[in-house]
């Protein structure tokens, strides 16, 4: 099967300008995650989308937003890009087991490093 | 608050033996815990997921235990091989409010020398 795509590999940008990443999840399942990586922070938990619908965010600004597509594809944008929005940012999908997905291990895709000149 | 601690040294060890590495956690009470590897450049993968009422989970050279009264997880890779370099990350998530939130540790590096 498939496994999660995510797009663009590498984003460049300059301060203020404004980001889209978008995300494929594995067919099938219906939960997308977005987690930033900066360097020597670790993932940190962006958004839970699932069945179109925003689920948890994290410890974010509201410039950090997206959607959930009905064939479950995702969009992440990021407005007012910042210097320190340089990150790889890593997509992951998971399926539901009767209405609860979190003890569904997450798949994730290459992510997409994006880079704030 | 929310603390998931791995060592952030790197595990450097001889090919062979086994690599044991640790997660410890405060202010947290994990449903269930996972572990997963990252090869630089690249998405984690997802290895194993051990419940709050499971001690020990096994699949091939790997182990995990869960210890919710030391609130630590151990994963052994026995028999360890070259191919086995990459850093671990482990996850914890809960039943919270909203849901599925997987909450990363900042991972530990292992080196698998010849």
């Amino acid at each position: 099967e498939a496994g999660v795509t995510q797009s663009p590999t590498h984003l460049i940008k300059t301060r203020g300008q404004q980001a889209t990443l978008r995300c494929s999840p594995i067919s099938g399942h219906t939960s997308v995650y977005w987690y930033q990586q900066a360097l020597g922070l670790g993932l940190q938990f962006l958004l839970w989308y699932d069945e179109g619908e925003e689920r948890n965010r994290g410890n974010f600004p509201p410039r950090f937003s997206g959607r959930q597509f009905p064939n479950y594809s995702s969009e992440l944008n990021v407005n007012a890009l910042e210097l320190e929005d340089s990150a790889l940012y890593l997509c992951a999908s998971s399926s539901g087991q009767g209405g609860y997905h979190s003890n569904q291990p997450q798949h994730f895709g290459d992510g997409t490093r994006l880079s704030i000149l | 608050s929310q603390k998931i601690e791995q060592n952030s040294e790197a595990l450097n060890i001889q090919e062979g033996k086994t690599a044991t590495l640790t997660c410890n956690y405060t202010n947290y009470s994990p449903a269930y815990l996972q572990w997963y590897r990252q090869d630089p450049g690249r998405g984690p993968v997802f290895l194993l997921l051990i419940r709050e009422n499971e001690k020990e989970k096994r699949k091939e050279r790997l182990k995990v235990t869960f210890d919710t009264t030391l609130k630590q997880s151990l994963f052994h890779i026995t028999a360890s091989q070259p191919a086995d370099s990459a850093t671990y990350l482990c996850a914890l998530a809960g039943f919270t409010g909203g849901g599925n939130k997987l909450t990363f540790g900042t991972g530990t590096q292992l080196k698998v020398e010849l």
